[in-house]
């Protein structure tokens, strides 16, 4: 059965303090790998699709990256504002729709 | 640009009521995806629809909940009758194809008493 997991489930970082998500997954055929950032009474937003593994993007303070089995999201000195919830989703070839993981909620404190 | 829109952004309606949620999607994009956002469940892929086709509905969760896209630009979702364990909010999304970034909108936040 396709399945993303990600961990932490929360993650509390002060101001400056580089971190990482994770998402592992288990799919059926990958066909593209999300990552969405989605603030409280907000919808998903989407960040960054990686379709390889050794793929990578990058967006201001973050960069995603990609294996076989798992990708990445890093935070590079973040700020109080890329506080959110952090979702990954994978593309399944086999289901033909987006898988979500259950996220990461990010707080950064000043 | 403007982005997918959804109405009404809450709803509070009394058990055995009909419900209808309506969704913008953005201009050119093909496929359109209906999601129940829950704690307990997360994000939840309802039913999604390929050039106005209903393509997956396995993810509708009962015989109570229907979706329509009478044509590019708009669709419904409608429960009837509602339960308070459809409280939850429900969001729509589009794509240029099925495998494309999804644009979601911001939501409708249902209760059902």
């Amino acid at each position: 059965e396709d399945q993303v997991t990600q961990s932490p489930e929360a993650l509390r970082l002060q101001e400056g303090e580089s971190s990482s998500l994770n998402c592992s997954y288990t799919v059926s055929g990958l066909r593209g790998l999300f990552w969405y950032r989605q603030d409280p009474g907000k919808g998903p937003e989407f960040l960054f699709t990686l379709y390889s593994a050794g793929e990578e993007k990058e967006k201001e303070r973050l960069k995603a990256t990609l294996t076989k089995k798992e990708s990445f999201l890093h935070i590079t000195a973040p700020k109080p504002e890329d506080s959110a919830t952090y979702l990954c989703a994978v593309f399944s070839g086999g289901y033909n729709k987006l898988i979500f993981g259950a996220g990461t909620r990010l707080a950064v404190h000043p | 640009d403007a982005g997918v829109i959804q109405s009404p952004r809450h709803e509070v309606t009394e058990m055995g009521q009909e419900v209808t949620l309506r969704c913008k999607p953005i201009s050119g994009h093909n496929s359109l995806f209906w999601y129940r956002q829950t704690m307990m469940r997360g994000l939840e892929l309802l039913i999604y629809f390929n050039n106005n086709v209903p393509i997956d509905d396995s993810g509708m969760p009962e015989d109570r909940f229907s979706a329509k896209m009478p044509n590019a630009s708009f669709s419904t979702l409608k429960i009837q009758p509602s339960e308070p364990r459809d409280s939850a909010v429900y969001f729509c999304a589009s794509s240029l194809r099925s495998n494309q970034p999804q644009h979601f909108g911001d939501g409708t936040r249902l209760s059902i008493l």
